[in-house]
């Protein structure tokens, strides 16, 4: 596999489950990202990890709780949701340099569905 | 915090004609300025970029053009053609790797 993959693509989960959504870069990047994709809305960032450490947290509830045990994988765990968490979850990744922004890559998404 | 407001939220053309879409920031210290194009179940693919030491760059038919007195940046499609049809989302950032996205433009090009 080559780039950003994401499984699982598809996930109906109850509200009182728990599940975890994954994320590989195959790109050596140094920096992973969730975004929440939602019909209407922005995608909004929800957290930032640089080398491994947390450096983002955007408000986020803590029923979503991520992981990343190094720079290629990322987790983000699932507990006890809410109807309207219902949304497209995207993962990316960058490689972070002094010189500034660089090149966001998605992955293709976990479509969540809360019931 | 950064916000960043996208217009049109949808804009119809017609095959051969040009689209403009506009976005404005309001974070005068944001410095880097993409644009991502998704198709339908698709996932978000960078188009064009630009920083904020150029007015304007160009690829092929794609151009974008930023004032940063004005805090605002355009992406502009020339020649639009049937799978120039998707979500165009823009984003801004200041520090690298926190980007704040405009809420997507639905092109459809009518052939």
């Amino acid at each position: 596999e080559t780039g950003v993959t994401q499984t699982p693509r598809h996930l109906v989960m109850g509200m009182t489950n728990k599940k975890s959504l994954k994320c590989e870069q195959h790109l050596g990047h140094n920096a992973m990202y969730w975004y929440k994709q939602s019909a209407k809305k922005p995608l909004e960032l929800m957290f930032v990890y640089n080398f491994k450490e947390q450096t983002e947290n955007n408000s986020v509830p803590s029923r979503f709780s991520p992981e990343c045990p190094n720079s290629s994988h990322l987790f983000l765990h699932l507990h006890t949701l809410q109807p309207e968490d219902s949304a497209l979850y995207l993962c990316a990744s960058s490689q972070e340099t002094s010189g500034g922004a660089e090149t966001q890559y998605f992955g293709p998404g976990t479509r969540l569905l809360v019931l | 915090g950064e916000n960043v407001e996208q217009h049109p939220s949808t804009l119809s053309v017609q095959e051969g004609d040009s689209a403009v879409i506009k976005c404005t920031y309001s974070d005068s210290a944001s410095n880097y300025f993409p644009w991502y194009k998704q198709e339908l179940g698709k996932r978000p693919q960078l188009i064009i970029d630009i920083r904020s030491n150029v007015g304007e760059k160009k690829d092929q038919r794609i151009a974008v053009t930023l004032n940063k007195t004005a805090k605002h940046f355009s992406l502009h499609i020339t020649e639009t053609q049937p799978e120039d049809s998707a979500v165009y989302f823009c984003a801004a950032s200041r520090d690298g790797n926190k980007l704040v996205f405009g809420a997507g433009t639905i092109l459809r090009v009518k052939s």
